[in-house]
Parts: structure tokens; sequence; C-alpha cells
């Protein structure tokens, strides 16, 4: 079946610091690919998410490519900072259905 | 524009007891579904309701049931708890599962003992 693999955490990074989370997806069609954020205590937030091969979704300064030839969709930010300390999901959905896989979540902490 | 809520925020049951929990979806969306997310781990699809019929189910036991009324906010009931139960639960909504992304809840943390 369909599944997301994250890399492990927790990823403790000072301020200023390059972030890479890496995310790769097993899926039978061609799935949407979406990461969320979520800070102590709180829901989801969509971060950014990509629809189609290469495209590349960004906000707040991340970014991730949708690498079908690796099947990945790794999240990256030049220069993180401590309020980017949170749990971040990658997660996707494929075309006619209408669930999200979600990955088991990287924890970011960023140190002053 | 409102976003979803969720209540309680918290809540503490008994094993063998029932639950019932409550989702406003954001205004505009017609498209609810459920989450569970144990500790430590990615959310887990339960339910989706779209237009207040069940639109497409995870694997959960029957025990997991759900309805949506037609301004489109939505419960999730649980019969006879366990302690696995132990969750965030979390409320997401869209406009008919367009993949713009869910619009997430804060979620409910269940707590059984």
């Amino acid at each position: 079946g369909d599944s997301v693999t994250q890399m492990e955490g927790p990823v403790t990074l000072s301020e200023e610091a390059f972030l890479t989370i890496n995310c790769t997806y097993t899926a039978t069609g061609y799935p949407s690919l979406f990461w969320y954020v979520q800070y102590p205590g709180e829901g989801l937030q969509l971060l950014l998410k990509a629809t189609k091969a290469d495209d590349k979704g960004s906000n707040k300064g991340f970014e991730a490519t949708y690498r079908k030839e690796t099947t990945s969709f790794h999240l990256e930010k030049g220069s993180v900072q401590v309020s980017d300390s949170a749990v971040y999901f990658c997660a996707l959905s494929t075309s006619g259905t209408y669930k999200y896989i979600f990955g088991t979540g990287t924890r970011l902490k960023v140190l002053a | 524009e409102t976003g979803v809520t969720q209540s309680p925020t918290h809540l503490i049951k008994t094993r063998g007891q029932q639950v019932t929990l409550r989702c406003s979806s954001q205004s505009g969306h017609n498209t609810v579904s459920w989450y569970q997310q144990a500790l430590g781990q990615g959310p887990q699809f339960i339910f989706q309701y779209y237009r207040e019929e069940e639109n497409g189910r995870g694997n959960f036991p029957p025990r997991f049931s759900g309805l949506q009324f037609p301004n489109y906010s939505s419960e999730l009931n649980v019969n006879a708890l366990e302690l696995d139960d132990s969750a965030l639960y979390l409320c997401a909504s869209s406009f008919s599962n367009r993949e713009d992304g869910y619009t997430f809840g804060s979620g409910t943390r269940l707590t059984v003992v």
C-alpha cells in the first residue's frame, strides 16, 4: 500500500543553520505531496504542497521539490529560526482517494 | 474566516465508556475528515464525510462512528473505549476534497484510563 517514510528525529540545529528533512514515498498512483507542521499543543498547519512531478512548493522560507524519479519530497530551509521548532509531517494523497497518509513526523529543535 | 474548531480540548474517560467529539468545519468547507494521532506518531485516517454521507473509511473498527450535519459540522463517536484509544483526535475540513490541503483543528486529547 501507499506509505511515507521520514527521517527520524529529533533534529537539533543552531539558529541560521541549513535544514533538510528527508521524505520518501511509495504510491501506486500519482500522489499530491504535502508538508504539515505541528507546533506544541496545536493541530497541523499546511506548510507547502506540490501536486505533480518537478513542482516546487514553498512557504515561509521552506521549500520542497516533488522528485518522481527518486520518489522524494525533502523539506529544506536555508536559515532556521528558533520559532521553527516544531514537528514536521510529510504526507501524500493519491488522486481519487479521500485520505492523507502521513509519515511519523520529525521533531526539529532550533537553539538560539 | 473562522478555522476548524473542536470540542472538548481534553477529555478523560474510563475503559468501556462511550465518547462523542465535535468539530465545526471552516466556513465554506463541505468535507470533514477525522484522524487519530497516537503519541509520537503521524495521524491515521479514521473516516471522511461529504454532504452528510461517509465517503471513505480507514482501518478502524465499527465502534468508531461518525455523523455530519447539514451545516457540515461533524461528530466522532467511539463506543466501548479501550486504553489504546488514548490519542489526539484531529478533525480536518476542506471544500469537496480538493487537494489544496486540509485545514486541521487543534484536536481533542482523549485519555482512557
